[in-house]
């Protein structure tokens, strides 16, 4: 009874290093999305998916990548991260229109950029 | 752009005290509105509403929708400690560039003294 599952739940980075955020859905949801949590500032979306081989950009993409090659997995890419990309990231997800609009969020992944 | 706005950003009040938190939006193509409490760790989900005038209520808490003036509150009767939490409020798009799109407000911190 897995749910929505993110790795790794922690990680430390130097400036200009680059990382891969996993996250892994059972539920067979069709949308999925990656925000990430400052504080003060509510969940902000970086990039969201509403089906397997899609992606759009949300409010704050920029400094990301995302891919969505198989409809359980939304990896969050960091080409080259910066000490303003150290935040909290949650994934999560929904059953998408015509589901009850509930989303499913992972635990989150806690990043610190050095 | 789509937006969310809350108010107030914190509220801090003693237990048996009611709260009415509030939630604007602006949204191209509107499909619905949802309220999150978030604790310690990863968002939990409250309600969902999309249809103007029609009360959610579970337990002591409740929520309405006004689609016309775009927006919703979120109330809390008779609070407890246990309600301190920060609560979220988002938006989904329907259509065009909104589809699946979810977007969070900045959240109000509610802090429930004894």
């Amino acid at each position: 009874n897995a749910g929505v599952t993110q790795t790794p739940k922690f990680r430390v980075l130097k400036t200009g290093q680059s990382m891969t955020l996993l996250c892994a859905q059972d539920m067979n949801h069709e949308y999925m999305y990656w925000y990430r949590q400052d504080p003060g500032m509510g969940l902000r979306l970086i990039h969201y998916s509403v089906g397997e081989g899609t992606t759009a950009k949300g409010e704050v993409p920029d400094g990301y990548n995302v891919s969505r090659l198989k409809k359980q997995n939304f990896l969050l890419g960091l080409e080259s991260a910066a000490p303003s990309q150290t935040s909290v990231y949650f994934c999560a997800s929904s059953s998408g229109i015509g589901g009850t609009g509930e989303l499913f969020f992972g635990e989150g992944s806690r990043l610190t950029v050095l | 752009e789509d937006k969310v706005v809350q108010s107030p950003l914190s509220l801090v009040v003693h237990e048996g005290d009611t709260v009415t938190l509030n939630c604007s939006y602006e949204v191209t193509n509107f499909r619905s509105l949802l309220w999150y409490k978030q604790e310690k760790k990863a968002p939990t989900f409250l309600f969902m509403l999309t249809s103007s005038g029609i009360e959610k209520k579970s337990g002591r808490l409740s929520s309405i929708l006004d689609k016309k003036e775009l927006f919703s509150i979120l109330n809390i009767t008779a609070t407890q400690t246990g309600d301190s939490a920060i609560y979220l409020c988002a938006h989904t798009g329907a259509g065009g560039t909104s589809y699946g799109k979810l977007t969070f407000g900045q959240g109000t911190i509610l802090t429930v003294h004894p």
